[in-house]
């Protein structure tokens, strides 16, 4: 099956610092999603991105499916964007998302 | 428009009892999963419905687990008996079609077998 990997596993930031999300995949795919999980557990959707850049304020991402690999970038961070970010991805009929082990964000004041 | 809901939020059970999750998705979303994720690891697919026939259930334990999708609308997911190791949230998402699209995830039930 395909295999993710997320990068770096954990990152600290002090407040209004950028920062680079990277995410492998092994194989092609049809879906990626970019997710943030706050403290309570919730999924939030971030980015639906199989290829391409999006922006969305403070965020953007970037897929580029022949190399297979994203990227999310995130801009001035906040405290409010601490909590873990997953990349899954998605590929053949089904469209099942594979996710990531997850990068631990902290945003300190 | 309202997002996917789930109940109930938490609960506790003793190892062999059995639970029950409810899902309700998203308005017009024909695909249905159900996640499992452990805590430290990303979620695992358990099964996924397409209206209310089952897609993908690779991942079920079914010696344990069984989920349903009447009507192709709502979904229950059963845990009998529990074993310490289904501890774990399990979420449910919907999208509006199989194959591709975002998929939209719930706020998850919390389950803790003691």
């Amino acid at each position: 099956g395909i295999q993710v990997e997320q990068s770096p596993p954990d990152l600290i930031l002090q407040e209004g610092a950028n920062s680079t999300l990277r995410c492998n995949f092994s194989d092609s795919v049809n879906n990626l999603q970019w997710f943030h999980q706050n403290p309570w557990g919730q999924l939030i959707n971030l980015f639906y991105i199989p290829s391409g850049t999006k922006q969305n304020g403070r965020l953007s991402a970037t897929t580029v499916a022949t190399e297979r690999y994203s990227l999310l970038y995130i801009s001035s961070s906040q405290t409010t964007d601490s909590g873990v970010y997953f990349c899954a991805v998605g590929g053949g009929a089904t469209n099942k998302l594979i996710f990531g082990t997850g990068t631990l964000l902290a945003v300190q004041p | 428009e309202a997002g996917v809901a789930q109940s109930p939020r938490y609960k506790i059970i003793e190892k062999r009892q059995s639970v029950a999750f409810w899902c309700n998705p998203i308005s017009g979303h024909a695909t249905l999963y159900w996640y499992q994720q452990i805590l430290g690891q990303g979620p695992k697919l358990l099964i996924q419905f397409q209206n209310n026939g089952v897609v993908d259930d690779s991942q079920l334990p079914k010696d344990r687990f069984s989920a349903e999708r009447l009507k192709g609308v709502d979904s229950t997911l059963k845990i009998q008996p529990a074993k310490l190791e289904d501890s774990a949230v399990y979420l449910c998402a919907s999208s509006l079609e199989s194959g591709r699209g975002t998929q939209y995830f719930g706020p998850g039930t919390r389950l803790l077998v003691l």
